[in-house]
């Protein structure tokens, strides 16, 4: 069984940047959720996408946007980078949204540093 | 929206002691309670979690209790060994939408 995947591992980007994240969610599983963790801190959800399209979003800013695939992997856009975007990106899949409480299952993340 | 609260933000525990961890939430209409433990470098990994329709649930040396009256839920590791030192992370959700609120983090450290 192949776990959550993401990519890069890390990355260095520049304030006014934009840049995407990849994620393939863990076979068999159709959900990705996008988690941005920020130093010190507990995970904040920023979307869910289910069968393409979105699912739920938290409280993150419109250049935050997302995409999933047929092959239910995942790639999280962020547009017009700031400082404070500068955190761990967790992507988790699960079974399905609807179907009870799927365990959340998360990939290693990606470290992005804004300058 | 929910607001989940732990505590303590630190706990350091001798080895072979046992180490609780508590947190608080505010929607009542949450009643899916998974726990996480994140490693250095690492994703959150769950380790065990819990439903609004039980109050307790083990599994070996890691057990989790609820109160839903009071709205707390609590992490317990007893026996506890070097490889348990990490951050532990709880959560709270309305089962089926998966998505969760996290805690702050306890860091856990098992001294030797």
């Amino acid at each position: 069984e192949t776990g959550v995947t993401q990519s890069p591992t890390h990355l260095i980007k520049t304030r006014g940047q934009q840049v995407t994240l990849r994620c393939s969610s863990q076979s068999g599983h159709n959900t990705v959720s996008w988690y941005q963790q920020a130093l010190g801190q507990g995970p904040q959800f920023i979307f869910q996408y289910y069968r393409e399209e979105e699912n739920g979003r938290g409280n993150f800013p419109p250049r935050f946007s997302g995409l999933q695939f047929p092959n239910y992997s995942s790639e999280l856009n962020v547009n017009a980078l700031e400082l404070d975007d500068s955190a761990l990106y967790l992507c988790a899949s699960s079974l399905g949204a609807g179907r009870g409480s799927s365990p959340l299952h998360f990939g290693n993340g990606t470290r992005l540093t804004v300058t | 929206g929910e607001n989940v609260e732990q505590h303590p933000s630190t706990l350091s525990v001798q080895e072979g002691d046992s180490a609780v961890i508590k947190c608080t939430y505010s929607d009542s209409a949450s009643n899916y309670f998974p726990w996480y433990k994140q490693e250095l470098g690492k994703g959150p990994q769950l380790i065990i979690d819990i439903r609004s329709n039980v109050g307790e649930k083990k599994d070996q040396r890691i057990a989790v209790t609820l109160n839903k009256t009071a709205k707390h839920f609590s992490l317990h590791i007893t026996e506890t060994q070097p490889e348990d030192s990490a951050v532990y992370f709880c959560a709270a959700s309305i089962e089926g939408n998966e998505k969760l609120t996290f805690g702050t983090g306890t860091r856990l450290t098992i001294i030797p």
